[in-house]
C-alpha cells in the first residue's frame, strides 16, 4: 500500500485565492511526522511545514497551514492568498518514528493564475 | 543551500561511462539520504547512512549503484555502468536542524544527470 497518497495530479488557482492541497496517508505507528516540500521549477526541494502526530494544533507557516485530521489519516496542505510565486510542484511526506525513511507522494503541481 | 553542496549540478554523459555524484553535508549530523528522482517513479530513495555507515540500501537499483560515505562530511553515488534509464535528478539530503528524530530533510539542489 502507498505510505503517502496525493490524488491531484494539477490544480489551478486565482491568484490571491485559497488552495487546499490533498495529502493522505497510511502507517500503523502512533508517532511520526507529516511534512510538505515546495519544488519550484528551479529543481530545489524547499521545505514548507511539519506536523507531528501527537500536535493537537494544526501547524501554521505563514500562509502555510497544514489541516490535520488524525482519524481520517489525512494532511492537506492549505496555501492562503496564492501568489504567483506559489506555482510549483507540492509534495507530502511522511516519516514513522520506528524507521529513519522518509516517503513521498507523487506530488500536485500548482499553477497559480493571473 | 550551503547546507547540502552537491556536484555536479549537471552531468551529460555516454552510456557505458561510470558516473560520480558527489554530495558535501555540514558535518556533525548523523544522516545522510540518497534520492532519485524521476517523472515516471517520483522521488525514490536509495540508500541513507548514519554514523558513515549504509543502513539501508534496499532502494538502489542494481549492482550498477554504489554508494559510499567515508566521512561525515563527504558521500558518493556511483552509477557503473550508466545507462539511459539511469537519467534523472539525484538528491543528497540530511537532517535540517541536526539529529535524525522528526527533523524535516534538507536537500542538496540535486545533480541533474542525462544517459545518452
Amino acid at each position: 500500500a502507498q505510505k503517502i497518497t496525493q490524488t491531484q495530479p494539477g490544480m489551478f488557482v486565482q491568484e490571491k485565492e485559497a488552495v487546499t492541497l490533498d495529502c493522505t496517508y497510511d502507517t500503523s505507528d502512533p508517532s511520526y511526522g507529516l511534512f510538505w516540500y515546495k519544488q519550484p521549477s528551479s529543481g530545489e526541494m524547499i521545505f514548507l511545514i511539519y506536523q507531528g502526530s501527537y500536535d493537537q494544533q494544526n501547524a501554521t507557516e505563514g500562509r502555510y497551514s497544514l489541516n490535520f485530521q488524525k482519524a481520517r489519516k489525512s494532511a492537506n496542505l492549505v496555501i492562503s492568498a496564492s501568489q504567483l510565486g506559489d506555482s510549483a510542484m507540492y509534495f507530502c511526506a511522511m516519516r514513522e518514528r520506528t524507521g529513519n525513511q522518509f516517503y513521498f507522494g507523487t506530488g500536485t503541481s500548482l499553477t497559480v493564475i493571473p | 543551500d550551503a547546507g547540502v553542496i552537491q556536484s555536479p549540478r549537471h552531468e551529460v554523459t555516454e552510456m557505458g561511462q561510470e558516473v560520480t555524484l558527489r554530495c558535501k553535508p555540514i558535518s556533525g549530523h548523523d544522516y545522510l539520504f540518497w534520492y532519485r528522482q524521476t517523472m515516471m517513479r517520483g522521488l525514490e530513495l536509495l540508500i541513507y547512512f548514519n554514523n558513515n555507515v549504509p543502513i539501508d540500501d534496499s532502494g538502489m537499483p542494481e549492482d550498477r549503484f554504489s554508494a559510499k560515505m567515508p566521512n561525515a562530511s563527504f558521500s558518493t553515488l556511483k552509477i557503473q555502468p550508466s545507462e539511459p534509464r539511469d537519467s534523472a535528478v539525484y538528491f543528497c539530503a540530511r537532517p535540517q536542524w541536526g539529529d535524525n528524530s522528526n527533523q524535516p530533510q534538507h536537500f542538496g539542489d540535486g545533480t541533474r544527470l542525462s544517459i545518452l
